[in-house]
């Protein structure tokens, strides 16, 4: 089993839906979550931390679920400009801060 | 800049070569993190240095591959005897304190013909 596994997609949708991702991951005493962006040929960027508690940055909210362990990142009203890959990363065991992505989630959001 | 810096952004060599990957993180950052990533997958963890120290190298794929940071500062990768399945987007990525939110440079495209 991947220490992070993620649905890869692609998730097509029209502009203004809702949507959502998924993703679990493999050790139950990871600490931190995130949620990064890619775009194509370019770096990885953090789109937002996860806590506990759940969080939201304007359209984007972030669940975790630790009896579980997933995480989910849910968009409302999509734009064509959250067109991208939606990584989903863990802190690795013995907090050597060793940080796991998975495999990433694509997103195609179309007029 | 402010950011992290990586150079070369492209690399093509031929197989058998040696290559070196250069990273000067964010001033001030004392996690520094080498990642792998082929087409179609999510970055994979290579090695991660906090000062001049490996804390961690588990990533590294064989003795072929390996890495430096001498003065807790800039990170040298190094990979011996380059094979085609070496082809990748090398990224290195800082953060102030391990474990918390890391900062990616734009990448080293590495090419081996």
């Amino acid at each position: 089993r991947k220490e992070v596994e993620q649905d890869p997609g692609p998730f097509n949708v029209p502009e203004g839906a809702t949507v959502a991702f998924n993703c679990t991951y493999s050790n139950s005493a990871s600490q931190s979550f995130f949620w990064y962006r890619q775009d194509c040929r370019k770096e990885p960027k953090l789109l937002m931390s996860v806590y506990s508690s759940g969080n939201e940055d304007g359209r984007f909210t972030a669940q975790l679920n630790r009896a579980s362990q997933y995480i989910s990142l849910l968009i409302r009203d999509s734009k064509l400009s959250d067109s991208a890959t939606y990584l989903c990363v863990v802190n690795g065991p013995g907090n050597t801060g060793k940080l796991i992505f998975g495999q990433g989630t694509t997103l195609q959001v179309k007029p | 800049g402010a950011g992290v810096s990586q150079t070369p952004s492209n690399k093509v060599t031929e197989k058998g070569k040696y290559v070196e990957l250069r990273c000067d993180p964010i001033s001030g950052h004392t996690a520094l993190y080498w990642y792998r990533q082929s087409l179609g997958q999510g970055p994979e963890f290579l090695i991660y240095f906090q000062g001049t120290g490996a804390a961690d190298d588990s990533g590294l794929p064989n003795d072929r591959f390996f890495a430096v940071r001498p003065e807790g500062s800039v990170s040298t990768l190094k990979i011996q005897r380059t094979e085609r399945g070496d082809s990748a987007m090398y990224l290195c990525a800082s953060s102030p304190v391990h474990g918390n939110t890391i900062y990616f440079g734009e990448g080293s495209w590495l090419t081996v013909v």
